[in-house]
């Protein structure tokens, strides 16, 4: 089946500094999404993408569909304290098929 | 409403026993999932509705877990003979087809 996998797991980064956390689909997707859980709370909805090398952005997130819609990656500019939380990933096929969750990449930010 | 509603927010039952948590997803949407979070961990699926169609099971991690749709709308979990294991937070999300997933606040469940 489907599978989705998000590299790091965890993600320490200095205040101030960027990084890229990325996602890898093993079958071609229809959609990408990103959402965002802060600790104690609830994954939210980020970003969606669907066309191939799509870029979007969200002030200091930057966000990439790959041209063979298998990949994707999340870059964070100048990480803040409220950047802490989980990201995930989200791969969709076909319409009527379900979204596959990535393991998701945990952020922590060293003030 | 608003949101999904997820009930109860939180659960204290005995090893054993058997418990029943509920979805209220948005109105509208087809899509109703159900995961499970550890402490720390990532969404461990569980199943997976969408419209009339049968729904994806492959999750369920036991025959123990069960789960219902009703109508198309409220979505029940069924959990038989509690194990400790089975502590975590259940989290229930809908969405229009494959359009963006809202996620409850969620079940915390506690196996005593």
């Amino acid at each position: 089946g489907q599978q989705v996998m998000q590299i790091p797991q965890y993600q320490h980064v200095q205040e101030g500094e960027d990084f890229t956390t990325y996602c890898n689909s093993s079958t071609t997707l229809s959609n990408i999404q990103w959402y965002k859980q802060r600790p104690g709370g609830h994954p939210v909805f980020l970003i969606q993408l669907v066309k191939s090398g799509e870029v979007k952005k969200q002030k200091r997130l930057t966000f990439q569909f790959g041209e063979a819609k298998k990949n994707s990656s999340l870059h964070i500019t100048a990480t803040q304290t409220t950047d802490v939380g989980t990201y995930f990933c989200a791969g969709g096929k076909a319409a009527g098929n379900k979204l596959t969750f990535g393991g998701g990449t945990r952020v922590l930010v060293k003030p | 409403g608003a949101g999904v509603s997820q009930s109860p927010s939180n659960k204290v039952t005995e090893k054993g026993k058997d418990v029943e948590l509920r979805c209220d997803p948005i109105s509208g949407h087809t899509a109703l999932y159900w995961y499970r979070q550890s402490l720390g961990q990532g969404l461990e699926f569980l199943i997976y509705f969408q419209g009339n169609s049968a729904p994806d099971k492959s999750g369920l991690p036991s025959d123990r877990f069960s789960a219902e749709r009703t109508g198309g709308s409220v979505s029940t979990l069924t959990i038989q003979r509690t194990q400790q294991e089975d502590s975590a937070v259940y989290l229930c999300a809908s969405s229009l087809w494959q359009g963006k997933a809202f996620f409850g606040q969620g079940t915390r469940l506690t196996v005593v």
